[in-house]
């Protein structure tokens, strides 16, 4: 079993929809990532968190501690948040991040 | 500012073939890693460094060495390169502010396209 697992893998969207997309942990952590990958391919640091809630713009963060579980929302989605959403957690054996296999999200117009 | 530079983008190399992929970061970052992606898995750390002059392994490092001779640069070496090293390479910093490298949101590069034939 991955140590990261995230939900769905795909997932096609239209114009203006509520998007979740969720990562389940096996391991004790001290802080969760999420991170952007475009589809030329660059990484984008979104989110850190360790607790509660965080929010930029559009895009929301949750995490839960006791549950081993985070979730990121997109509210009213548009056809550029078409990437790649990829959950990390800081819970290696040396300290390092363990990454989840990401979640493609397509949004049509 | 550049952030972090990763040069080349894409590469062929032969089997046996040896090359650097070159890591630069402006940002004044102590700690530094070296990734790679394979199609369908999650990015996996080959090396990382967390000041001038200190290098780790990571959980993927055979057939890889580094360097760390400056806080800027992290060059990643491929001594004799195999096709399971087909792959694209991630560089990535982040700063040392608050504990744990991983507690730090990582700043990455581009991106190296790297195919053994």
């Amino acid at each position: 079993k991955n140590e990261v697992e995230q939900s769905p893998q795909n997932l096609t969207a239209q114009e203006g929809e509520f998007i979740t997309i969720n990562c389940s942990y096996s391991v004790g952590i001290s802080a969760l990532h999420w991170l952007q990958q475009h589809p030329g391919g660059g990484i984008v640091s979104l989110f850190m968190l360790s607790s509660g809630k965080k929010k930029h713009g559009r895009l929301i963060a949750t995490i839960n501690i006791q549950e081993k579980h985070s979730s990121l929302h997109i509210t009213a989605s548009h056809p550029r948040d078409s990437a790649v959403y990829i959950c990390a957690v800081a819970g290696g054996s040396q300290g390092n991040l363990i990454f989840g296999k990401g979640t493609k999200l397509s949004v049509k117009p | 500012n550049a952030g972090v530079t990763q040069t080349p983008k894409f590469r062929i190399l032969k089997i046996g073939q040896s090359m650097t992929l070159q890591c630069a970061q402006d940002m004044n970052h102590n700690y530094m890693y070296w990734y790679r992606q394979d199609p369908g898995m999650g990015l996996k750390l080959i090396y990382y460094s967390v000041g001038a002059g200190i290098t780790d392994k990571g959980e993927v490092p055979n057939g890889y060495n580094v360097s760390r001779s400056t806080t800027e640069d992290f060059p990643l070496r491929l001594e004799l390169a195999a096709p399971s090293q087909t792959s694209v390479y991630f560089c990535a910093s982040s700063s040392t502010t608050g504990g744990g490298y991983s507690n730090q949101p990582q700043h990455f590069g581009d991106g190296t396209r790297l195919s053994i034939l």
